[in-house]
């Protein structure tokens, strides 16, 4: 089983709806998440970044996290086709051994907004 | 205000030979990372170091692969006889702490002929 699962898609979408991407984990130990956008043929750009269930807005888009289901979500208001990228959710814990942090990816969710 | 830099974007390699990759940090970032992406497959951490120390290289290749982040220069992957199974995307990030927000490069793509 993969620490960390998030659907591949691809998900298509008329221009204004409102997006829904997930992943779900495994490892309980993960204490921070992220998303990345990653466009094609380029590094992946980091959107959101929490430590903490709850949510967490930042113009149209919307952080999700839900430690006791182990259950993140972005949310992407009004839609535009330049939102059309592969997202990316990840992960990471603090190890103590090393004093640092690795982080685990889901494999992107690969999103195209209609015009 | 550059960002994370990659060179070269692109490294086209024959089996047996060695391959290079550099990473400079962003400015104010004493903490890098590898990753690497195949085909059709998510990101994957190989290494992470602070400035002349492997902190961790859990995920790296037992054989061929090594790291360093020397105190003067960028941060270097090294892949000497590559094989058709190391072509890839590999992307450097780096941070100003561990548990810090990682910023990712745009990746050299590596191909093995």
């Amino acid at each position: 089983q993969k620490e960390v699962e998030q659907d591949p898609g691809p998900l298509s979408v008329p221009e204004g709806a409102i997006v829904s991407l997930n992943c779900t984990y495994s490892n309980s130990a993960f204490q921070y998440f992220m998303w990345y956008r990653q466009y094609s043929r380029k590094g992946p750009e980091l959107l959101m970044y929490t430590y903490s269930s709850g949510n967490k807005e930042d113009g149209r888009f919307t952080a999700q996290v839900d430690k006791s289901s182990k259950y993140i979500s972005l949310f992407i208001r009004d839609s535009q086709p330049s939102d059309s990228a592969t997202y990316l959710c990840a992960m990471s814990d603090y190890l103590e051994e090393t004093s640092g942090s690795r982080l685990t990816f889901g494999e992107g969710t690969q999103l195209t907004v209609n015009p | 205000n550059a960002g994370v830099m990659q060179n070269p974007r692109h490294l086209v390699r024959r089996r047996g030979q060695e391959a290079r990759l550099r990473c400079s940090p962003m400015k104010g970032h004493s903490h890098v990372y590898w990753y690497r992406q195949l085909p059709e497959e998510g990101l994957k951490f190989m290494v992470y170091l602070q400035k002349e120390n492997i902190i961790d290289e859990s995920g790296m290749p037992k054989e061929r692969f090594s790291a360093e982040f020397p105190k003067e220069g960028p941060s270097i992957l090294r892949i000497q006889q590559v094989v058709r199974g190391d072509s890839a995307a590999y992307f450097c990030a780096s941070s100003t702490a561990p548990n810090q927000p990682q910023h990712f490069g745009d990746g050299t793509r590596l191909s093995i002929l």
